[in-house]
């Protein structure tokens, strides 16, 4: 049973505009949230994180939503970059423990 | 700092081959965890340690077996290598107080 589903395995856009990846998990346990972003033959570095208590966090260019009624979080990346394209994933866990339960990832392409 | 180092970075095993990945961190981090990457998975948790002498099964810990004797250390054991082990394998390890992990540059495995 996925417990963190990404649904999109791949998005394209267009240089300067907007990325917006969604998340979605099931397990109403789950209170903290992070996105992770991969290139290929590295590993996963992390992104960003929000905690249950806030629907916002933003960090320069990046902000994750999360809308708890819906079990719902999402990434937007304004503006996009060419170096932004990589394999984004989100991952959920219970009181920040050591358990980290990862989507399926989501390949993001940035076209100049 | 080198962060979590894993060692090797690449590994072919005959089926019913039994092997150790490694996994090192330098950080003093108190989580460590395994994980495997495979295509349209995502990541998928093996097993975790949230310190020293304890340890807890992830996801998918059939097959593998772990130990954590030291906060550096956390290896992975494949007692019967199978080609359904066949992935990328990360290592990763987090302070208790922030929930991002530290990722490894992976162990490429391949069982034949």
């Amino acid at each position: 049973d996925q417990q963190v589903k990404q649904n999109s395995p791949s998005l394209s856009v267009q240089e300067g505009r907007i990325s917006i990846l969604n998340c979605d998990y099931t397990n109403s346990m789950f209170d903290y949230f992070l996105w992770y972003k991969k290139y290929p033959a590295e590993g996963p570095t992390f992104l960003i994180s929000i905690s249950s208590i806030k629907d916002k966090n933003e960090d320069g260019r990046f902000t994750v939503f999360l809308n708890k009624s819906a079990k719902h979080l999402s990434l937007h990346i304004v503006p996009s970059q060419p170096g932004d394209s990589a394999v984004y994933f989100c991952a959920a866990s219970r009181n920040q423990g050591g358990k980290l339960i990862f989507g399926q990832g989501t390949e993001l392409s940035v076209k100049p | 700092n080198a962060g979590v180092t894993q060692t090797p970075k690449f590994q072919v095993l005959k089926t019913g081959q039994s092997m150790t990945l490694q996994c090192a961190q330098d950080m003093n981090h108190e989580y460590m965890s395994w994980y495997r990457q495979d295509p349209g998975m995502g990541l998928r948790l093996i097993h975790y340690s949230v310190g020293a002498g304890i340890t807890d099964q992830g996801e998918v810990p059939n097959g593998y077996n772990v130990s954590r004797s030291t906060t550096e250390d956390f290896p992975l054991r494949l007692l019967s290598a199978a080609p359904s082990q066949t992935s990328v394998y990360f290592c990763a390890s987090r302070t208790v107080s922030h929930g991002g992990y530290t990722f490894g540059s992976g162990t490429r495995l391949t069982v034949v």
